[in-house]
């Protein structure tokens, strides 16, 4: 079956730095998505991808569509304590081929930012 | 409404008890998804509704667990006889793909489930 994998796993950096995580796939996928989760709060969706190379910002975000379609990449620029969470990548494939398109999620990557 | 919407916010239940958690999608969303979240884990996937077509159920752990969606809108998940390894916080999303079958799909809160 379709397998996310999504890395790293967790990470603690220092205020200002940038931070960069990956998700890569078993299998092609048309739409990518990145999330952020906070504690007790359900996933936020903070940047879709529907196109292979394409590459979205949204303010300090900015993430990439693989060209190969089973990768994607999420960038954070200049990170603040308000960045803490937990990332997730999610990927989503056709519709046929055996595949009902449901979406499919990375396991997450921590983010700790130390002021 | 505004946002998905999911209750009870909280439940806790006996072990062997039955529950039902319910999801209010964003109005006219066609496509509703159903995912297990365990205390620091990333997101299971459970069950996928997408219009009139047959539900995706290869997510869901066992016959204890089902889910139905009536109307096209609301979607209740229920567990039967509850075990304590069900406990977790159990999310759903709602979405509304297009033609080309993009989609931006949005979380609820959650429903955090504690068996004792």
């Amino acid at each position: 079956g379709q397998q996310l994998n999504q890395s790293p796993q967790s990470m603690f950096i220092q205020e200002g730095e940038d931070v960069s995580m990956n998700c890569t796939s078993s299998s092609i996928f048309n739409t990518w998505l990145w999330y952020k989760q906070d504690p007790g709060e359900g996933p936020v969706l903070l940047i879709a991808l529907y196109k292979a190379g394409e590459l979205t910002s949204n303010g300090r975000l900015t993430a990439q569509f693989g060209i190969t379609r089973k990768d994607s990449f999420l960038n954070i620029s200049a990170s603040i304590p308000s960045d803490v969470g937990i990332y997730f990548c999610a990927g989503q494939g056709n519709h046929g081929s055996g595949n009902t398109g449901k979406l499919i999620f990375g396991q997450g990557t921590t983010l700790q930012v130390k002021p | 409404g505004a946002g998905v919407s999911q209750s009870p916010s909280n439940k806790v239940t006996e072990k062997g008890k039955d529950v039902e958690l319910r999801c209010d999608p964003i109005s006219g969303h066609t496509a509703l998804y159903w995912y297990r979240q365990s205390l620091g884990q990333g997101l299971e996937f459970l069950i996928y509704f997408q219009g009139n077509s047959a539900p995706d159920k290869s997510g869901l752990p066992s016959d204890r667990f089902s889910a139905e969606r009536t109307g096209g809108s609301v979607s209740t998940l229920t567990i039967q006889r509850t075990q304590q390894e069900d406990s977790a916080v159990y999310l759903c999303a709602s979405s509304l793909p297009t033609l080309s079958g993009n989609t931006e799909a949005f979380f609820g809160q959650g429903t955090r489930l504690t068996v004792v």
